[in-house]
């Protein structure tokens, strides 16, 4: 799992509340990114972050803001959670060396009632 | 367990044969692919990649196929297990800047029968 770590593992919550999801990472990677699964759907990309302060979003960011205060935390913040947002969040890392691979931590399924 | 995968295109392979599982990538500018594992419950697991200048990549009971012609991907596991039951999907990087932006595939499930 490279060293990362999701908290929480599972989260039931209600319409209209906030929620925030942590990436936590022990290997000193740069880039960190946040996707969500669905069925029918591959990994779509939230938002990523290539360095500490510096993020960027991806092809479904609507709704979720993220954060990065330190290299090894990686936030993602449901500010006003959604029904739609009922998913598996996936946080990973790239991998150093140059290759583009990415590590992916072990996930937290986020029920939204 | 995980709700993904409901839907999802299913190979059935008896243990001990061979599995090959197919995927077609969108975007010719692609460089770089990735074959992911998921088991249920759990964060997709890194196989193997491979460069778009190869077409060809061995690992351990794994071997990757590239055809850049007709964008197509292939995985081929050896003498399969019931460990390898789980949803395959692949990646692909297309070059934009340094970020590493992968667009994934919807996976196919392999179920390995006694």
């Amino acid at each position: 799992d490279a060293g990362i770590t999701q908290s929480p593992r599972h989260k039931v919550t209600e319409t209209g509340t906030p929620v925030t999801l942590r990436c936590h990472q022990t290997e000193n990677h740069r880039y960190m990114y946040w996707y969500r699964q669905d069925p029918g759907h591959g990994l779509r990309l939230i938002h990523y972050s290539y360095g500490v302060k510096d993020t960027d979003k991806g092809e479904v960011s609507d709704g979720y803001s993220v954060s990065r205060s330190k290299t090894e935390d990686f936030l993602l913040t449901l500010e006003s959670a959604t029904s739609s947002q009922t998913s598996v969040y996936f946080c990973a890392i790239r991998g150093q060396g140059g290759r583009d691979t990415q590590y992916f931590g072990p996930g937290t399924r986020l029920t939204v009632l | 367990g995980e709700s993904v995968g409901l839907h999802l295109p299913t190979l059935s392979v008896q243990e001990g044969d061979n599995s090959i599982i197919n995927c077609a990538y969108s975007n010719s500018a692609s460089d770089y692919f990735i074959w992911y594992k998921q088991e249920s419950g759990k964060g997709p697991q890194f196989i193997i990649d491979i460069r778009s200048n190869m077409d060809k990549r061995q690992g351990q009971r794994v071997t990757v196929l590239l055809n850049k012609t007709v964008k197509h991907l292939s995985l081929q596991i050896a003498a399969t297990q019931p460990g390898d039951s789980a949803v395959y999907f692949c990646a692909e990087n297309a070059p934009t800047g340094t970020a590493s932006k992968l667009t994934f595939g919807t996976g196919t499930r392999l179920q390995v029968t006694l």
